[in-house]
């Protein structure tokens, strides 16, 4: 089983600026296979990044998805007040897993 | 527009199996396009994927979870279910349903959720 390893746990940002979130896999994965998620307090969880770098329908240019192997990366480039939430990244290897998120606070 | 609604008892008690059912409306749960995933979050916690079905019946499972658990469809419904046997208090987490992108398994609409609690 692949693990996902995310870090850090918290990062705490004001509006406006830039936040950088690592996702790291035990195995290499697949670019296809990997995706982001946010979720906010007492809702499911959002796609926002499929195929490692591709926005899902409706995502803001804000958002971006990078990396490759074992080493993955959401950026938001510039925080909005709707953006402090939770992010999961998410892979299908042999079988399907989620890194243990990052929840982005409003400093 | 696609929704997916969990439905299914809100309190088990130890030991029992715990069965939702997810209704699938806007959509055909028998496309070839799709499969179809319960994921589960403990209350705090994050979240971890239990089981995925595809309309013909071809199933995966989480192997910590795979003894336990028993994923079926009903395309005469447009639903799938999920049972999970012998819970404990370690069950108790809000389970959703989700569509996922075949080959990929990205999981793109989710459920809103239902909380499920293991107590006596």
């Amino acid at each position: 089983e692949i693990v996902l390893t995310q870090s850090p746990g918290s990062l705490s940002l004001s509006p406006g600026e830039r936040a950088t979130l690592s996702c790291r896999a035990s195995q290499s994965v697949s670019s296809g296979y990997l995706a982001w998620y946010q979720q906010k307090p007492g809702q499911a969880p959002r796609l926002l990044i499929y195929g490692a770098s591709s926005r899902a329908t409706g995502i803001p240019d804000r958002f971006s998805g990078s990396g490759f192997g074992t080493d993955f990366t959401l950026t938001i480039s510039r925080l909005e007040p709707e953006d402090f939430a939770v992010y999961y990244c998410q892979q299908y290897g042999s079988s399907v897993t989620f890194g243990g998120g990052t929840k982005v606070e409003i400093k | 527009h696609l929704q997916l609604q969990e439905s299914g008892p809100g309190l088990v008690k130890p030991s029992e199996t715990l069965s939702l059912t997810c209704t699938v409306s806007g959509g055909s749960i028998s496309s070839n396009t799709y499969y179809w995933g319960w994921i589960r979050q403990p209350p705090g916690k994050g979240l971890e994927w239990i089981a995925s079905i595809y309309y013909s019946g071809s199933n995966y499972y989480n192997p910590s979870l795979k003894s336990r658990v028993t994923i079926s469809v009903d395309t005469s419904k447009n639903q799938f279910s999920l049972k999970l046997s012998s819970v404990t208090a370690a069950d108790t987490a809000v389970y959703y349903c989700a569509r996922q992108i075949r080959i990929t398994m990205i999981l793109d609409y989710w459920g809103q959720g239902t909380l499920v609690t293991v107590s006596s």
